[in-house]
């Protein structure tokens, strides 16, 4: 099976700050790779699919890059709303697995 | 609108059996593979099982392998669990969502809100 690391498990930044999370995948996972928000009682958001591509909606602060190993979601500019879950999950073949999680707290 | 309603959910004891529903609206069911995801109390998300848009190819998490059997009735635009075997370690909040695997795109796109499983004796 495929482990997903993310890191940082918890970081602190201001509102306006440009954040990056990192995943890293145990093998290549080419760019099958997404990235998902979620606030607390609630259920996961999809930002990212295919390692770069927009999902409709969302705002266009999120971006992500990265491919075969490696990939980073970056926040260019924090707003209120993005403090949350972050998790990165392959889909690359089953088991799909997802990272552990980063939350993003207020400074 | 998208909709995606999540049941069947409650305390059940150890070595019980639950199923779980998922009703859809909003989208042609019967075109997506579809997926249970899970979320233990205060931690992380993790994969349970996905199933074709016809039924066709099933795959699992291994560690509910022989346990879970995950379902469709496309003419009801319905997704189900079944669990058998329930363990502590199934406690969670489970997630119906589609799954964009045969698209160019990939990725759960619309989730549920989830139903609770609480296996304890």
């Amino acid at each position: 099976d495929i482990q997903m690391t993310q890191s940082p498990s918890t970081l602190s930044a201001s509102v306006g700050d440009r954040v990056t999370i990192t995943c890293r995948a145990s093998q290549s996972i080419g760019m099958w790779l997404a990235w998902y928000q979620q606030k607390p009682g609630k259920a996961p958001k999809l930002l990212i699919y295919k390692e770069s591509s927009l999902q409709s909606g969302v705002p266009s602060r999120f971006s992500g890059s990265g491919s075969g190993t490696e990939f980073t979601l970056t926040i260019s500019s924090l707003q209120p709303d993005d403090f949350a879950t972050y998790y990165c999950q392959h889909y690359n073949n089953f088991p799909y697995t997802f990272g552990q999680g980063t939350k993003l707290e207020i400074k | 609108e998208v909709q995606l309603v999540e049941s069947g959910g409650g305390l059940v004891q150890p070595g019980g059996s639950l199923r779980l529903s998922c009703a859809v609206s909003g989208f042609d069911f019967r075109s997506y593979w579809m997926t249970w995801v899970r979320q233990a109390p205060g931690k992380g998300l993790e994969w349970v099982a996905n199933i074709r848009e016809d039924g066709s190819e099933i795959k699992y998490v291994d560690s509910v392998k022989g346990r879970f059997t995950i379902s469709r009735d496309n003419a009801k635009n319905s997704l189900y669990l079944l669990m058998n075997s329930l363990r502590a370690e199934d406690t969670a909040l489970y997630y119906c969502a589609r799954d964009r695997y045969t698209s160019n795109y990939g990725g759960f796109d619309f989730w549920g809100q989830g139903t609770l499983v609480t296996v304890s004796s």
